[in-house]
């Protein structure tokens, strides 16, 4: 099956300055990669996601960039601010024929620290 | 649009005891899940469901079971508590089709003593 995983597993920030945060993949069948925030004690709660036919998306601070030949993505957050502080976990899913994309596997979670 | 509900928020159980853990979602996806998170770690699949009718097993199905006869809901049963299924329970649903993503419910904080 799919293996996720995410890196660093924690990281801590200035305020202001950008974060990064890592995942492979193993299955080359793998077409949608979201990330979600997870606040302490809440949801995870998705913040930007990627399709495979597609290398980089944004939306205001936040992109997502993605390598399908080194099977790898990237979150990166420029301009940190305090409310970023929350773990982050990646996600990889593949089609599975007739059912769509029915299963997402997580990667293992970033805690994200801004530093004020 | 309350989204996806879960019932009961906390909860605490002894050993060998029964409960279900209930999750109704208002949004007509056809896919729903069952997640648990152990405290720092990531989110493990338990069950899912592709329709009313249809459920299959996630990576950690064992002391659990659900059923889906409606498409609103899912609940998730355990049948004899053990202190290794304390953790906390979310419940999702979504399209299932490329890029559609999941929504969480607010999870189940469940203790078992």
């Amino acid at each position: 099956g799919e293996n996720v995983e995410q890196h660093p597993s924690t990281l801590s920030v200035q305020e202001g300055d950008s974060a990064v945060i890592k995942c492979t993949y193993s299955d080359s069948a793998s077409n949608y990669f979201p990330w979600y925030k997870q606040e302490l004690g809440k949801r995870p709660q998705l913040i930007i996601d990627i399709r495979s036919n597609v290398g980089e998306k944004k939306d205001q601070r936040i992109a997502v960039t993605l390598n399908k030949t080194a099977k790898h993505f990237s979150l990166h957050i420029t301009e940190t601010q305090p409310e970023d502080s929350a773990v982050y976990f990646c996600a990889a899913s593949k089609p599975r024929l007739g059912f769509g994309n029915e299963k997402l596997t997580f990667g293992t979670g970033t805690r994200l620290t801004i530093i004020p | 649009n309350a989204g996806v509900t879960q019932t009961p928020k906390f909860r605490i159980l002894k050993i060998g005891q029964s409960m279900t853990l209930q999750c109704a979602q208002d949004m007509n996806h056809n896919y729903m899940y069952w997640y648990r998170q152990d405290p720092g770690m990531g989110l493990k699949l338990i069950y899912y469901s592709v329709g009313a009718g249809i459920t299959d097993k996630g990576e950690v199905p064992n002391g659990y079971n659900v059923s889906r006869s409606t498409t609103e809901d899912f609940p998730l049963r355990l049948e004899l508590a053990a202190p290794s299924q304390t953790s906390v329970y979310f419940c999702a649903s979504g399209q299932g089709r490329e890029g559609q993503p999941q929504h969480f419910g607010d999870g189940t904080r469940l203790s078992i003593l």
